[in-house]
C-alpha cells in the first residue's frame, strides 16, 4: 500500500488528453510538500518529467504539465503520442514517515 | 554527459550482505545529496535512503534501518551502499539518483544493478 495514491491504469488514444491523480494526506501533499512526477517507460530507468508541481526540465515537451491542490496533485498529457505509453510516478515528503514517498505507479497505455 | 552508473548487484542468500556502487560523472558530486531507490519485480518504486554532501546526515526508509548503510567518497565521486541481513523482500533493482534539494526531486538516474535474494 503506497503513501500516495495513483489509479492503477489510465488509457487514451493518439491526440487526446489524459489526467493521472496522485492524492496524498496531511503528512505529505496536504502540508505542503511539493509534488513531482517521473515517467518510466518499459525495461528502463525512471525519468524526473515534472518538478515542483508544474514545472518541466529542460527538453519535456510542454504536452506534459502538473498541478497540486489540497492533498492531491495531477499530471495531464495532452495530444497523446504512441511515445508516452509508460509508467508514471508521483513522489512527494512525507513529515510522518520522514522521507521521500512514491505513488504506486499508474501504467498509460495509448490505444 | 551527466551520468550515474551502479554495479555490484547479484544474486545472494537471505541473511548474507551485498555492497552496491554507483559512479558519477559530468557534474560535481560533492555538491549534491544522493539517494538509492528500489523497484521490486512489477512493483513500484520505493525511496531506501539519502544521503548529505558530507556524509554527516543520512535518512533511511523504516524497512532497511539498521540493516541498510549508505556511504559516499567524494575523492571518488563514488556513492554506496552496504547491505547486510538481506531478505527476500530486498529483492529489486537498485537505482541511484541524484537528489538536489534534499527530500525534493530525484533528477538524475543511473540504470539501475539488480539485486536477488534467494536460496
Amino acid at each position: 500500500q503506497s503513501v500516495l495514491t495513483q489509479p492503477p491504469s489510465v488509457s487514451g488514444a493518439p491526440g487526446q488528453r489524459v489526467t493521472i491523480s496522485c492524492t496524498g494526506s496531511s503528512s505529505n501533499i496536504g502540508a505542503g510538500y511539493d509534488v513531482h512526477w517521473y515517467q518510466q517507460p518499459p525495461g528502463t530507468a525512471p525519468k524526473l518529467l515534472i518538478y515542483g508541481n508544474s514545472n518541466r526540465p529542460s527538453g519535456v515537451p510542454d504536452r506534459f504539465s502538473g498541478s497540486k491542490s489540497g492533498t492531491s496533485a495531477s499530471l495531464a498529457i495532452t495530444g497523446l503520442q504512441a511515445e508516452d505509453e509508460a509508467d508514471y510516478y508521483c513522489q512527494s515528503y512525507d513529515s510522518s514517515l520522514s522521507g521521500s514517498v512514491f505513488g504506486g505507479g499508474t501504467k498509460l497505455t495509448v490505444l | 554527459e551527466v551520468q550515474l552508473v551502479e554495479s555490484g548487484g547479484g544474486l545472494v542468500q537471505p541473511g548474507g550482505s551485498l555492497r552496491l556502487s554507483c559512479a558519477a560523472s559530468g557534474f560535481t558530486f560533492s555538491s549534491n545529496w544522493m539517494s538509492w531507490v528500489r523497484q521490486a519485480p512489477g512493483k513500484g518504486l520505493e525511496w531506501v535512503a539519502n544521503i548529505k554532501q558530507d556524509g554527516s546526515e543520512k535518512y533511511y526508509v523504516d524497512s532497511v534501518k539498521g540493516r541498510f548503510t549508505i556511504s559516499r567518497d567524494n575523492a571518488k565521486n563514488s556513492l554506496y551502499l552496504q547491505m547486510n541481513s538481506l531478505r527476500a523482500e530486498d529483492t529489486a533493482v537498485y537505482y541511484c539518483a541524484r537528489d538536489p534539494l534534499r527530500f525534493y526531486y530525484m533528477d538524475v538516474w543511473g540504470k539501475g544493478t539488480t539485486v536477488t535474494v534467494s536460496s
